[in-house]
C-alpha cells in the first residue's frame, strides 16, 4: 500500500524557519517525482514545489522562490521542504503528493494527510 | 500564468446528475485531472487525463474536455459524493501544475 506521512509542522513566529518531512512507503520512491501542495484554511489547493526522481529538476511557486527548498533522500525514502522567512500567509496544511508523469502532463495519484504549519506571533 | 476557473458551488438532489465546470484558455488542448476532497481528508484523484478513471472510482464519475471548458460529471449523485472538487492541469510553459479554485458539491 502506498503511504505518504508528513511531519514537522508546528507553530512558528513570522520570519522563522521550519523543515517538513514526508516519509514514503509501499512503492519504489526513486521511480517518482514528488511535490508539496498546501491548503490554507478554507482555501483551495496551491502547488508549492516539485522535485524529479533524482533532484535534478526542481520548481517552486513564485511566492516561495528563495524562501523554500525542496530536497529528497532516496536512500531513506524521505521528501523534505525547508522553509525560511515564514509569513502569516504561509499558514496552511502542507501535503506531499506523488506525481504521475505521462505524455506531457503530470497528476497526483497519492497524497499524504498533511502537516499543519501555523505562522503567528 | 495559466488560470483555471471553477464555480464556487454546485447543488444537486440525490439521484440526479452533477456537472462541475473548469474553464481555461484553450483548455481542450491540455490534459485535465480532477480531485475529490472530502472534509478533513486528503485529495483523491477521481478522473485523470480528461476522462480516465483510476481503479476503485465508480463509473458514475466521468470527465470531458473541449474548447475552453472541461467538465466533471457525477451521475446518480449520492450523499457520500458531497465534497470539494478541484481540476488541475500542467502548465507546460512554466513546467508546474495549476489547480482550479475548487467547487463545493452539496447534495440536497
Amino acid at each position: 500500500e502506498v503511504q505518504l506521512v508528513e511531519s514537522g509542522g508546528s507553530v512558528v513566529r513570522p520570519g522563522g524557519s521550519l523543515r517538513l518531512s514526508c516519509i514514503a512507503s509501499g512503492f519504489k520512491f526513486d521511480d517518482y517525482g514528488m511535490s508539496w501542495v498546501r491548503q490554507a484554511p478554507g482555501k483551495a489547493l496551491e502547488w508549492v514545489s516539485s522535485i524529479n526522481w533524482n533532484g535534478g529538476r526542481i520548481g517552486y511557486a513564485d511566492s516561495m522562490k528563495g524562501r523554500f527548498t525542496i530536497s529528497r533522500d532516496n536512500a531513506k525514502n524521505i521528501l523534505y521542504l525547508q522553509m525560511k522567512s515564514l509569513r502569516a500567509e504561509d499558514t496552511a496544511l502542507y501535503h506531499c503528493a506523488r506525481e504521475v508523469a505521462v505524455a506531457g502532463t503530470n497528476w497526483f495519484d497519492a497524497w499524504g494527510q498533511g502537516t499543519l504549519v501555523i505562522v503567528s506571533s | 500564468s495559466y488560470v483555471l476557473t471553477q464555480p464556487p458551488s454546485v447543488s444537486v438532489a440525490p439521484g440526479q446528475t452533477a456537472r462541475i465546470a473548469c474553464g481555461g484558455d484553450n483548455i481542450g488542448s491540455k490534459s485535465v485531472h480532477w480531485y475529490q476532497q472530502r472534509p478533513g481528508q486528503a485529495p483523491v484523484v477521481v478522473v485523470h487525463e480528461d476522462s480516465d478513471r483510476p481503479s476503485g472510482i465508480p463509473e458514475r464519475f466521468s470527465g470531458s474536455n473541449s474548447g475552453n471548458t472541461a467538465s466533471l460529471t457525477i451521475s446518480r449523485v449520492e450523499a457520500g459524493d458531497e465534497a470539494d472538487y478541484y481540476c488541475q492541469v500542467w502548465d507546460s510553459n512554466r513546467d508546474h501544475p495549476v489547480f482550479g479554485g475548487g467547487t463545493k458539491l452539496t447534495v440536497l
